[in-house]
C-alpha cells in the first residue's frame, strides 16, 4: 500500500526566510507526485506535480519540488517566503497505472509571520 | 465553469441520523473521490471511484456507502451518523494521469457535525 509521511507539522517563518518541506513516499511502482496548498476556509489547489522527467519541478508562486528517486523523496522549497504563504501543505502520490489512488501526507501548516 | 460542486456545504446531525453529500462535476473526468480531513490527520481518502460504475474502497470506508449515479455524480451516504464522522468532506475529481494531468480537482467541501 501506498503512504506519504511529512515530517514537519508546523513551521513558523519570518518573512524572506528560505522554506524546505519534508515529504517521503512508500511504494514500489512507478509514481506521480503533488504538492496542494490549502489556504485558510478554502479548498485544496494544485501547487505543483511531478510525472516524469527534469526531476527539478517548477510550481506557482515561486514554489519548486525536487524528485530523489533514491531516497523516495519530494520535498518542497521556496527561497523567499511571503505573508501570504501561510497555509496548510499537503503532499500527494498517485500510482500511475491501476486505479489512479492518491494518498496524502497529513500536512504541514506553515505561518509566515511579516 | 462550476468544476466540482459539493452540497450541502454545512450539516448538523444527531446521532444515528441518516444524510447524503452530493457532488457533480462538469469537467468530463472519469475518478472522483470522497476524503475526510480531520486536524493532525490530514485527508484520508474514503471512497473512490476510478469510472462510471466501479466504486472501491479507500483508507475509511467504514460507516460509508457511495454511488456513483453517472459520470458526473458521487453520492456519499452516512447511513448511522455517529460523533466520530464530524469532519469536513472534501469531494474531487481526475483524469487518469496517462493521456490526462491526474491533477486532483476539490469542491468547497462540507462541514458535517454529529451532535
Amino acid at each position: 500500500a501506498q503512504s506519504v509521511s511529512q515530517h514537519n507539522h508546523h513551521v513558523i517563518l519570518s518573512e524572506a526566510a528560505s522554506l524546505e518541506l519534508g515529504c517521503n513516499y512508500s511504494y514500489g511502482g512507478t509514481v506521480n507526485l503533488f504538492w496542494y496548498v490549502q489556504y485558510p476556509g478554502q479548498h485544496l489547489q494544485l501547487l505543483l506535480k511531478y510525472f516524469s522527467g527534469d526531476p527539478l519541478v517548477k510550481g506557482i508562486k515561486g514554489f519548486e519540488a525536487e524528485f530523489i528517486k533514491s531516497k523516495f523523496s519530494f520535498n518542497l522549497r521556496k527561497p523567499s517566503v511571503q505573508w501570504s504563504d501561510t497555509a496548510e501543505y499537503f503532499c500527494a502520490v498517485k500510482n500511475s497505472g491501476g486505479y489512479q489512488k492518491v494518498t496524502f501526507g497529513t500536512g504541514t501548516k506553515l505561518q509566515v509571520i511579516p | 465553469n462550476a468544476g466540482v460542486t459539493q452540497t450541502p456545504k454545512f450539516q448538523v446531525l444527531k446521532t444515528g441520523q441518516s444524510m447524503t453529500l452530493q457532488c457533480a462535476q462538469d469537467m468530463n473526468h472519469n475518478s472522483m473521490y470522497w476524503y475526510r480531513q480531520d486536524p493532525g490527520m490530514g485527508l484520508r481518502l474514503i471512497y473512490y471511484s476510478a469510472s462510471e460504475g466501479t466504486t472501491d474502497k479507500g483508507e475509511v470506508p467504514n460507516g460509508y456507502n457511495v454511488s456513483r449515479l453517472n459520470k458526473r455524480e458521487f453520492s456519499l451516504r452516512l447511513e448511522s451518523a455517529a460523533p466520530s464522522q464530524t469532519s469536513v468532506y472534501f469531494c474531487a475529481s481526475s483524469e487518469p494521469s496517462a493521456g490526462g494531468t491526474g491533477e486532483l480537482f476539490f469542491g468547497e467541501g462540507s462541514r458535517l457535525t454529529v451532535l
